[in-house]
């Protein structure tokens, strides 16, 4: 059965400081993943995904995540957060063969301070 | 860009109602979803449906829960009679029948009850 796991329940940076967000995951099957943001009472929007082919993956809001085979990890980072950048946000993965279910890890509140 | 909706925004109701909750799916999307996240705690699957029937469902998913495509672009999910326990945040997704395709969500609705 797949899971996904997110290392750090919170994590506060400064504004304009590099961050990284950790995401593992196990699977016995083809690894689809990806990472969701949720803004404070709104929903969960999609920042980028992996489905295959280069494992550094571009998303929206300057975000990016590297697909790691060996390490099982998904982290997704940015190198200069903004204050705007703050929300919950959620690793999660599977969804893509037919109507498969999405399994999310726990989130990472990210808080931007000033 | 389209959206899935849902609505109300927010559902108050009495312990041992029924409560419906409404989807608008994106118009071209054949795969739906609902998930649910209570407070505080990770967004975990509810239900999948394709072709007017369930394809996967939870343990949370018990007799108490059903879905319904009513018409040609509502989704529901249905809550016979309601417990404390399913206070939570309800999020619908929808997907493309086309491979490769992430699912999207709705804004979510709160449901409290009391």
């Amino acid at each position: 059965a797949q899971s996904v796991t997110q290392l750090d329940s919170q994590v506060p940076v400064f504004e304009e400081a590099p961050v990284e967000l950790r995401c593992n995951y196990s699977s016995s099957v083809s690894v689809y993943l990806f990472w969701y943001v949720q803004y404070p009472n709104q929903g969960l929007q999609l920042l980028l995904k992996y489905l295959s082919g280069s494992t550094l993956v571009k998303g929206i809001n300057g975000f990016e995540a590297e697909f790691n085979k060996s390490q099982t990890s998904f982290h997704l980072r940015k190198p200069s957060v903004h204050i705007s950048d703050t929300a919950e946000y959620f690793c999660a993965g599977g969804g893509i063969q037919g109507a498969q279910k999405l399994v999310f890890g726990q989130g990472t509140r990210l808080t931007i301070n000033p | 860009e389209p959206e899935v909706t849902q609505t109300p925004s927010h559902q108050v109701t009495q312990m041992g109602q029924e409560v419906i909750l409404r989807c608008v799916p994106i118009s071209n999307h054949l795969y739906f979803y609902w998930y649910r996240q209570i407070l505080g705690q990770k967004v975990e699957f509810l239900v999948s449906f394709y072709n007017n029937e369930i394809s996967e469902k939870s343990e949370i998913f018990d007799d108490q829960f059903s879905v319904e495509r009513p018409d040609g672009s509502n989704f529901t999910l249905k809550i016979r009679s309601t417990k404390l326990e399913d206070s939570a945040m309800y999020f619908c997704a929808s997907s493309e029948v086309r491979g490769n395709q992430p699912q999207h969500f709705g804004d979510g609705t709160r449901l409290s009850i009391l």
